[in-house]
């Protein structure tokens, strides 16, 4: 399986400010997505990077709020914009290897303070 | 919407002692559902794909089951270190029908006492 990398793997961060968060994959991919996971709750997609074209976004997340780059194959950040206690949470990367396999990077915790 | 639900939210064993772990979901078009364990602090690392009913996978000591509405994830005489969250998720096209994703439900702890 693929290996993943996130940076950071944590942060604090003030109100207001903006985080970008890196995926980095040992291999190729075409589709990376990236998820958030708040205490309690389950993991929640925010959208879908496809290599080459827009990212694709879920209902109740948009891109002036969580834009996403898909520079290359192996490579993708995610910015968490304008943030607010409500953002923190683990943002987690993934790539679909095989057909319906994904495989999770190890996260980023984030504090919004 | 497609809806995953997982029981019991938190379960507690003894070392030796089998028990079964519940994935109920509803979906439009399912194409596989998957299981994955989440250790603390960790991602989810991916245990099993199931794409039909009346399929099986084994693993060591964990074998998931897969019906038209639900999955269960048996667990076989557990060791301490099989304690984690295990995670249930299904796979179907988004609302825009331009991609899969999956819908996860929210897990279930467990812990396996020595």
């Amino acid at each position: 399986s693929a290996v993943i990398s996130q940076k950071p793997s944590r942060d604090i961060c003030q109100r207001g400010t903006s985080l970008t968060i890196q995926c980095q994959v040992d291999s190729q991919v075409t589709m990376m997505f990236w998820y958030r996971q708040q205490p309690g709750q389950s993991l929640t997609l925010i959208a879908t990077a496809n290599q080459g074209s827009e990212a694709t976004y879920e209902s109740g997340f948009v891109i002036d709020k969580f834009p996403i780059s898909r520079p290359n194959l192996t490579f993708s950040t995610l910015t968490v914009s304008n943030m607010s206690p409500e953002d923190s949470s683990i943002y987690l990367c993934s790539v679909e290897q095989y057909i319906g396999e994904q495989f999770f990077g190890p996260g980023t915790r984030l504090t919004v303070l | 919407e497609d809806q995953v639900t997982q029981s019991p939210e938190a379960l507690r064993l003894q070392e030796g002692e089998s028990s079964s772990l519940n994935c109920s979901y509803t979906v439009s078009g399912l194409r596989g559902l998957f299981w994955y364990r989440q250790d603390p602090g960790k991602g989810p690392e991916f245990l099993f794909t199931l794409y039909s009913a009346g399929e099986e996978k084994e693993k060591e000591r964990l074998k998931a089951t897969l019906t038209k509405k639900e999955s269960f994830l048996h667990i076989t005489a557990p060791k301490p270190e099989d304690s984690a969250t295990y995670l249930c998720a299904v796979q179907a096209l988004n609302s825009g029908g331009s991609n899969y994703k999956l819908t996860f439900g929210k897990g279930t702890l467990l812990t396996v006492n020595p």
